[in-house]
C-alpha cells in the first residue's frame, strides 16, 4: 500500500521568498502524485500532478515540482511566494491499479508574512 | 473543466437523524467517485470508493451501515450518514474519476456536517 509523509506541519515564508515544501511517498511501482491546495472550509485545488516523462511538472499559480525517484520525493516549489498562497498543501500518490486511489500526506500548512 | 459539486454545502441534525449528501459530476461521467473525510486541521482519509451500478468499497474501520454510499448513476453518488451522532461532525469531500481520463481526480467543495 502507498503511503506520504509530509515531515513539515507549518511553514512560515515571508511574501516575495522562495518555497518548498517536501513531500516523501512509499509505493512499491511507479507512482502518480499530486499536490492539492485547499483553503479554509474548501475542497481541494490541482496545482500539479506527475504521471510519467519529464520528472520536473509546471502547475498552476507558479508552482512546480521535482519527481526524485531515488529520493522518493516530490517537493513543490515557488520562487515568489504571494500572500494569496497561505493556505493547506495535501501532497498525496495514487495506485497505478484498481480504483487507483489517493494517498494523502497530513499537510503542511503555509503561512506567509509581510 | 471538469467540476463536482457537492450539496449541502453545510448541514446541521439532530444526534439520531440522517443526513444524506449528494456530490455530482456536472460535465463528465464519473465511472468512479471516493468519499472522504476530514476531520479540522487533518487530512482527508478516505472512507469509500463508489462504482456506478456496484457496491460501494469501504476502507477498513469505516462502518457500511452508518455510511450508505450510493452511486445510482454515472453524475450522482449520496453518502447518506444513518442515525448520526455528534462524532460524525466532520467535513465529507467527495471526488470524481473522469472514466475517460482515468488518472485524475476532481474534488467537490465539501460539506460540512454539523450533529448536535
Amino acid at each position: 500500500a502507498q503511503s506520504v509523509t509530509q515531515p513539515d506541519i507549518h511553514i512560515t515564508v515571508s511574501e516575495g521568498a522562495s518555497l518548498e515544501l517536501r513531500c516523501n511517498y512509499s509505493y512499491g511501482a511507479t507512482p502518480y502524485l499530486f499536490w492539492y491546495v485547499q483553503s479554509p472550509g474548501q475542497g481541494l485545488q490541482l496545482l500539479l500532478k506527475y504521471f510519467s516523462g519529464d520528472t520536473l511538472v509546471q502547475g498552476i499559480k507558479g508552482f512546480e515540482a521535482e519527481f526524485k525517484r531515488s529520493q522518493s520525493s516530490f517537493n513543490l516549489r515557488k520562487p515568489s511566494v504571494h500572500w494569496s498562497d497561505a493556505a493547506e498543501y495535501f501532497c498525496a500518490v495514487g495506485a497505478n491499479t484498481g480504483f487507483q486511489k489517493l494517498v494523502f500526506g497530513t499537510g503542511t500548512r503555509l503561512l506567509v508574512s509581510p | 473543466g471538469a467540476v463536482v459539486s457537492q450539496h449541502p454545502s453545510r448541514v446541521i441534525c439532530k444526534s439520531g437523524t440522517s443526513v444524506k449528501i449528494e456530490c455530482r459530476s456536472l460535465d463528465f461521467q464519473a465511472t468512479t467517485m471516493f468519499w472522504y473525510r476530514q476531520f479540522p486541521k487533518q487530512s482527508l482519509m478516505l472512507m469509500a470508493t463508489s462504482n456506478e451500478g456496484s457496491k460501494a468499497t469501504y476502507e477498513q474501520g469505516v462502518e457500511k451501515d452508518k455510511f450508505l454510499i450510493n452511486h445510482a448513476s454515472l453524475t450522482l453518488s449520496t453518502l447518506t450518514v444513518t442515525s448520526a451522532h455528534p462524532e460524525d461532525s466532520s467535513f465529507y469531500i467527495c471526488s470524481a474519476r473522469d472514466g475517460g481520463h482515468s488518472y485524475e481526480q476532481y474534488f467537490g467543495p465539501g460539506t460540512r456536517l454539523t450533529v448536535t
